[in-house]
């Protein structure tokens, strides 16, 4: 069973705008969610997490939002620039024993336009 | 910090053949990750290791494939028998345990084709 689901398998976006990435899941265990950035023939490039104790976690453009009551996360970039295009992945963690181990979503491939 | 490196970056076998892959974490980080991804999907967890001691192989991680991490440095991935199945782009990842980051550090990957 899919427990991450990234809905949406592509997004484009004009430069200078916003992109929101979507992210769904329904393990309860999962405390702790990323999400990571891939460019083709690369490995994915960790972008930004946040603990299930907040709701939100910024980091310059880049600005993820957890609501737990709906098990949804979602990544705003602002401003979107067409460097930012890229497959973006959301992954989750659960606490205690599996520590560590990321359940990740299927991806959703960002396109930036000049 | 020259991050995490795999090698090779490629690899062509013919089903049946056996293979191995290699991964060199990032020097401080005592654990280390594997993945597999197919196309169109996100990298799913094979198994993982903190310092030598293999702590969790998934489901997904048939006889055929084994790991080692000796002297919990570099790690290797063998997969027995090749089958067209195990076409997949395989990737390490590295962090250290007991700081409170969750965030893994990925290497390239290799991608493996049997034909």
């Amino acid at each position: 069973d899919q427990q991450v689901k990234q809905n949406s398998p592509s997004l484009s976006v004009q430069e200078g705008r916003i992109s929101i990435l979507n992210c769904d899941y329904t393990n309860s265990m999962f405390d702790y969610f990323l999400w990571y950035k891939k460019y083709p023939a690369e490995g994915p490039t960790f972008l930004i997490s946040i603990s299930s104790i907040k709701d939100k976690n910024e980091d310059g453009r880049f600005t993820v939002f957890l609501n737990k009551s709906a098990k949804h996360l979602s990544l705003h970039i602002v401003p979107s620039q067409p460097g930012d295009s890229a497959v973006y992945f959301c992954a989750a963690s659960e606490g205690g024993t599996s520590y560590g181990k990321l359940t990740f979503g299927q991806g959703t491939i960002l396109t930036v336009h000049p | 910090d020259t991050g995490v490196s795999q090698n090779p970056r490629h690899k062509i076998t013919k089903r049946g053949q056996n293979v191995t892959f290699r991964c060199d974490p990032i020097s401080e980080h005592n654990r280390l990750y594997w993945y597999r991804q197919t196309l169109g999907q996100g990298p799913e967890f094979l198994t993982y290791f903190q310092n030598e001691a293999q702590l969790e192989k998934s489901r997904l991680l048939s006889d055929r494939f084994s790991a080692e991490r000796p002297k919990g440095s570099f790690s290797t991935l063998e997969i027995q028998r090749t089958e067209q199945g195990d076409s997949a782009m395989y990737l390490c990842a590295s962090t250290t345990f007991g700081t409170g980051a969750y965030e893994q550090y990925f290497g390239p990957g290799t991608r493996l084709t049997v034909t």
